[in-house]
């Protein structure tokens, strides 16, 4: 089945410094898969979505890059800022997921200055 | 403006009361879903509604029903609370057959003594 795994509950980092957040997953189809943002007190918020031509998508400085060889999907930025600070899911979905998205457990992104 | 909203915003009850949670969604979307965010931030489907027909119900307790009287708009009603229903309950919407993005609204959050 259909699954995603987030292995960091909790990064800390210091203001500059790059940013990785790490995804992989699991399905049988060829999947979408989604970074969600989620500030304090906020909805969850689409950051990026993968593309089926390969493409690296990038939003605010962030970008993922899909590798179905290690079946990976990992956030990305050079350099983090203090407003980075939020909750981050992984998700995937896909052509026989009846329109639901498989999220991950989230990752707190703590940044401090 | 087109949106996810939700309301109300927060609630408080206690034990063995009945509440209802209200969602509508003014993005034209086909698919609606109520989400429930523990206090560990965990994103857990409950469950989603296409054009109101319920195409995924996550075996949650029977004192769970969702209502819908149309496409825009998803309720949620819990009978009889109970202490572990305490949480945030997040509804959003999607189109149907596109890139499966979802729209999350601000979140109902419940609080049971």
């Amino acid at each position: 089945g259909d699954s995603v795994t987030q292995t960091e509950g909790l990064v800390t980092l210091t203001e500059g410094l790059p940013v990785m957040l790490n995804c992989t997953y699991q399905s049988t189809y060829s999947p979408f898969l989604f970074w969600y943002v989620q500030h304090l007190n906020e909805a969850p918020k689409l950051l990026l979505k993968s593309f089926t031509d390969n493409k690296r998508p990038e939003h605010q400085g962030f970008h993922a890059t899909l590798h179905k060889s290690s079946s990976s999907f990992h956030l990305q930025k050079s350099s983090a800022q203090l407003s980075d600070s939020a909750l981050y899911y992984c998700a995937l979905s896909d052509r026989c997921s009846n329109n639901r998205i498989f999220f991950g457990d989230g990752t707190q992104l703590v940044v401090k200055p | 403006e087109t949106a996810v909203f939700q309301t109300p915003n927060y609630h408080v009850t206690q034990v063995g009361n009945e509440v209802s949670f209200n969602c509508k969604q003014t993005l034209g979307h086909d698919t609606m879903y109520w989400y429930k965010q523990d206090s560990k931030k965990l994103l857990k489907i409950m469950f989603s509604y296409n054009n109101k027909q319920l195409i995924v119900n996550e075996t949650v307790p029977r004192r769970f029903s969702p209502q819908s009287s149309d496409k825009a708009h998803l309720n949620l009603r819990i009978k009889s609370v109970e202490p572990e229903d305490s949480a945030v309950y997040l509804c959003a919407s999607s189109p149907l057959r596109q890139t499966y993005e979802q729209y999350f609204g601000p979140g109902t959050r419940l609080t049971v003594l």
